[in-house]
């Protein structure tokens, strides 16, 4: 079993609903759940970091973290074309949040 | 600017032929790591440094090298380069720790290609 999973997609969402990506790990001493986006050839640019159980909510972003599921999840609201992308999950694992294991990422396509 | 530099962005190697691949960061990090990104793996973490002089293995360290003398600095050493480690080269920084301070700054980017 993989450590982070997601599933690879694609996912295809119209334009103005909302998409939903999911995440699983399992190290059950991780603390620190990221996600990423990723466009095409470019480097990974961070979008919600999230530590404590329950919702989070920046802008149109909303993580949701559940650790006795081990779940973690991203809702991106009215999406746009922009939002077209890879979106990464991120943990640091371990006691000393040294590793870090990054999910094989989900392709997010917003159709108009 | 607060960023992450990588250099070369691009490189076209023969098998066996040492290179390195240079990386900085101006965030006063003191967590660096370097990652591989291959189609339908995702980032593999190869090599992370807590600290100066601080150095440790990822998912797949074999055959890289990494040093940290300077806190600014974290090179990455590719003594015999051989085909499958052509790949997207990604190097990151953060502080150390939990919380919103962890969060990653990613570097441009390498595109190596081994022949």
């Amino acid at each position: 079993q993989k450590e982070v999973e997601q599933n690879s997609g694609p996912l295809s969402v119209p334009e103005g609903a909302i998409a939903s990506l999911n995440c699983t790990y399992s190290d059950r001493v991780s603390q620190s759940f990221f996600w990423y986006r990723q466009y095409s050839g470019k480097s990974p640019e961070l979008i919600m970091s999230i530590y404590s159980n329950g919702d989070k909510e920046d802008g149109r972003f909303t993580a949701q973290l559940n650790k006795a599921s081990q779940y973690v999840s991203l809702l991106i609201r009215d999406s746009q074309p922009s939002d077209s992308a890879t979106y990464l999950c991120a943990v640091r694992v371990g006691s000393s949040a040294s590793k870090i294991i990054f999910g094989s990422g989900t392709r997010l396509s917003i159709r108009p | 600017e607060a960023q992450v530099t990588q250099n070369p962005r691009y490189l076209i190697t023969v098998t066996g032929k040492k290179l390195t691949v240079t990386c900085s960061q101006n965030m006063n990090h003191e967590y660096m790591s370097w990652y591989r990104q291959d189609p339908g793996l995702g980032l593999r973490q190869i090599y992370y440094s807590m600290n100066v002089e601080v150095t440790d293995k990822g998912d797949v360290p074999e055959g890289y090298k990494v040093s940290r003398k300077e806190k600014r600095n974290f090179p990455l050493i590719l003594e015999s380069p051989s085909p499958n480690q052509t790949s997207l080269y990604f190097c990151a920084s953060s502080l150390v720790g939990q919380g919103d301070g962890s969060t990653q700054y990613f570097g441009p980017g390498t595109r190596l290609t081994v022949l």
